[in-house]
């Protein structure tokens, strides 16, 4: 396993259409995170799974915004009626078990979303 | 709420001399600190940590270095290359909960 992966790399869409994001984590890693970066910012952090369960998503910045992981492996995110301020980069990282508080998150290579 | 502060957007320095990236944070319950380099299209890629029980943590030529009664940390580069040249970010977590720096631009010149 060479990492944490997403698909696509990149995405452009027209405002009002959904786009669904695709992140497989490193494959024994149980937690899974989701992030937006916009230029000259640093990640922020949007929800986050353990296994299957969703554990917050109270800072998914809109219901317009929605991520599933039915099977505890791969996620998903999703953007409904998009907008032009939705462009931006979304990371998934993922992260092993069994390190307690002090977790390293490793990221993939993110999904460049541009909305016209 | 800007949690984790890089006041430097960017920095340049020599071949083969230090760099220093400093960060500062405000929430005294994070306890968990990193490093990431992050190229141009690309993910952010872990490169050092500290725990809040220690003051230092070494690797090879990144030390990172934590100030709690300040809260504030630092990454030195020594000797900077530079295939170092490159976006740095902090992060501070508390439980997990992760939060960034904007970042500093770091360009190491031949």
């Amino acid at each position: 396993d060479t990492g944490v992966s997403q698909d696509p790399r990149h995405k452009i869409t027209k405002r009002g259409q959904n786009v669904t994001f695709r992140c497989d984590p490193i494959s024994e890693h149980n937690r899974l995170y989701w992030y937006r970066q916009t230029l000259g910012q640093g990640p922020e952090f949007l929800t986050y799974f353990q296994n299957e369960a969703q554990l917050e998503k109270s800072r998914l910045l809109s219901d317009r915004f929605s991520a599933e992981r039915p099977k505890g492996s791969f996620s998903t995110l999703e953007i409904q009626r998009t907008e032009q301020g939705d462009s931006a980069m979304y990371l998934c990282a993922s992260s092993a078990p069994g390190q307690g508080a002090w977790e390293t998150q490793y990221f993939g290579p993110g999904t460049r979303l541009l909305v016209l | 709420d800007q949690q984790v502060k890089q006041n430097s957007p960017s920095l340049s320095v020599q071949e083969g001399r230090i760099s220093i990236l400093n960060c500062d944070y405000t929430n005294s319950m994070f306890d968990y600190f990193l490093w990431y380099k992050k190229y141009p299209a690309e993910g952010p890629t872990f490169l050092i940590s500290i725990s809040s029980i220690k003051d230092k943590n070494e690797d090879g030529r990144f030390t990172v270095f934590l100030n709690k009664s300040a809260k504030h940390l630092s990454l030195h580069i020594v000797p900077s290359q530079p295939g170092d040249s490159a976006v740095y970010f902090c992060a501070a977590s508390a439980l997990g909960d992760m939060r960034f720096g904007a970042g500093t631009r770091l360009t190491v010149k031949p």
